[in-house]
């Protein structure tokens, strides 16, 4: 089974520090996904990654940026939190050039004070 | 126009029922289309991918429907398990980006 997992199941910072949110997946998956999900807005998507230090921006990207220096790493950073980013995080991956599903991890709830 | 679009519901249904959920998009070019299930305050998952001749698994059936742009899921005798959002979600032909829709809510009601 595809293993996606995410540092931290639920989140406390305060407005204007650097938040990192951690994923790792253990399948090999060439794509790597950071979502942001709100109540009426659905799943949008931050950032995405089809290979190691290869990133490309989503719908949402502002406020945000990622890292993967490893193939298995795909990293969120907030670069200063505000209250707006309060959301539920969502890390996904999923193999290149097929017909092949996202899996998920458990997600963040992140909450910014 | 949004890539992909569901009704929200809520569909409120009681057990037993067969119950219905249709989902558009917008690029005809797609090649991948997948249902997920998401419960409250969870991840979404996986339910079914869906294939162009159509595929069933168990009490679930999903269709696509390519000239007119849609997919569809069908729940029958539906369990009170079954409560959950349901999420459509398509793959274009281009690039690796999944497009989501906001979900269908439903409840099934003893």
């Amino acid at each position: 089974d595809v293993k996606v997992t995410q540092s931290s199941r639920y989140l406390v910072k305060r407005t204007g520090e650097k938040v990192f949110l951690e994923c790792v997946q253990d399948m090999d998956h060439e794509n790597m996904f950071w979502y942001r999900q709100d109540p009426g807005l659905g799943l949008r998507l931050i950032y995405f990654s089809y290979d190691v230090k290869m990133k490309e921006k989503g719908d949402i990207p502002e406020g945000y940026s990622v890292s993967r220096e490893k193939k298995e790493r795909f990293s969120l950073i907030l670069e200063s939190a505000s209250t707006n980013q309060t959301s539920m995080y969502l890390c996904a991956s999923s193999l290149r050039g097929e017909v092949e599903p996202q899996h998920f991890g458990d997600g963040t709830r992140l909450s910014i004070l | 126009r949004k890539e992909v679009e569901q009704d929200p519901g809520p569909f409120n249904v009681p057990e037993g029922a067969t119950v219905a959920f249709n989902c558009t998009y917008s690029n005809s070019a797609s090649q991948s289309f997948f249902w997920y299930r998401q419960d409250c305050r969870k991840e979404p998952k996986l339910l079914m991918s869906v294939y162009s001749s159509g595929n069933e698994d168990g009490r679930f059936t999903a269709q696509l429907n390519r000239a007119s742009q849609y997919i569809s899921l069908l729940i029958r005798d539906s369990k009170l398990s079954d409560s959950a959002t349901y999420l459509c979600v398509v793959l274009p032909n281009t690039g690796n980006q999944f497009y989501f829709g906001t979900g269908t809510s439903l409840t099934v009601i003893p």
